[in-house]
């Protein structure tokens, strides 16, 4: 059975940093590229961004609400992927999923999430 | 980038019922398409992809559908259930940034 779980939210100061990891098991980790979504409170789905996998020299996109402040980055060896988040702000609380990314690029399945929640 | 518009933006609808769902792209996409549902407090759950692939045990009154223009799209749910009731989003994945529409919350009527 696929599992993702998304650790490592709370609450943080604005400006302030926090790295979210997610651990997966129930397939070969290496294999996929990997997404993390958020969701604002009461809100709808907003892409974060992607990794892609070895083959791909684990190469990363963004969303341009993120570009130069998040970073996503992955361990095969611990079958987990993380996002480091930098510069927070108050528009970054969200619950933030760890999605698990098909070959043809679809999203098939999502952690739980965790929520971050970014004030002061 | 690519805007994803979804309407209606809220649906009401009794069970039974024979709902559709529109999304449209900004410019065309071809079929690189994808239908999530999301129940209050879950994951959402992937529904359909590439337009109009059912994703495995998704019950077969969902179905997808494109327009030959790329840029529209439509969910369609046959015979609404009660589990049926839910929030629904597109996304589209022909170019970076992958982009959301802003949902579609089915109610009871």
């Amino acid at each position: 059975e696929v599992q993702l779980m998304e650790s490592g939210g709370g609450l943080v100061q604005p400006g302030g940093s926090l790295r979210l990891s997610c651990a997966a098991s129930g397939f070969t980790f290496s294999d996929h590229f990997m997404d993390w979504v958020r969701q604002a409170p009461g809100k709808g789905l907003e892409w974060v961004g992607r990794i892609r996998d070895k083959a791909d020299s684990y190469s990363t996109e963004y969303a341009a609400s993120v570009t130069g402040r998040f970073t996503i980055s992955r361990d095969d060896s611990q079958n987990s992927v993380y996002l480091q988040m930098s510069s927070l702000k108050a528009e970054d609380t969200a619950v933030y999923y760890c999605v698990r990314v098909l070959g043809g690029g679809y999203c098939d399945h999502w952690g739980q999430g965790t929520l971050v929640t970014v004030s002061s | 980038d690519i805007q994803m518009t979804q309407s209606p933006s809220t649906l009401s609808a009794s069970v039974g019922d024979r709902v559709t769902i529109t999304c449209r792209a900004s410019q065309n996409i071809g079929s690189r398409l994808a239908w999530y549902q999301q129940k209050p407090g879950k994951a959402p759950n992937l529904l359909i992809y590439q337009a109009s692939s059912l994703e495995s045990g998704v019950p077969s009154r969902f179905s997808g559908k494109g327009s030959g223009s790329g840029t529209e799209f439509t969910l369609t749910i046959s015979s609404l259930q009660p589990d049926d009731f839910a929030a629904y989003y597109c996304q589209q994945l022909y170019r970076y940034p992958l982009t959301f529409g802003g949902g579609t919350k089915v109610e009871i009527k």
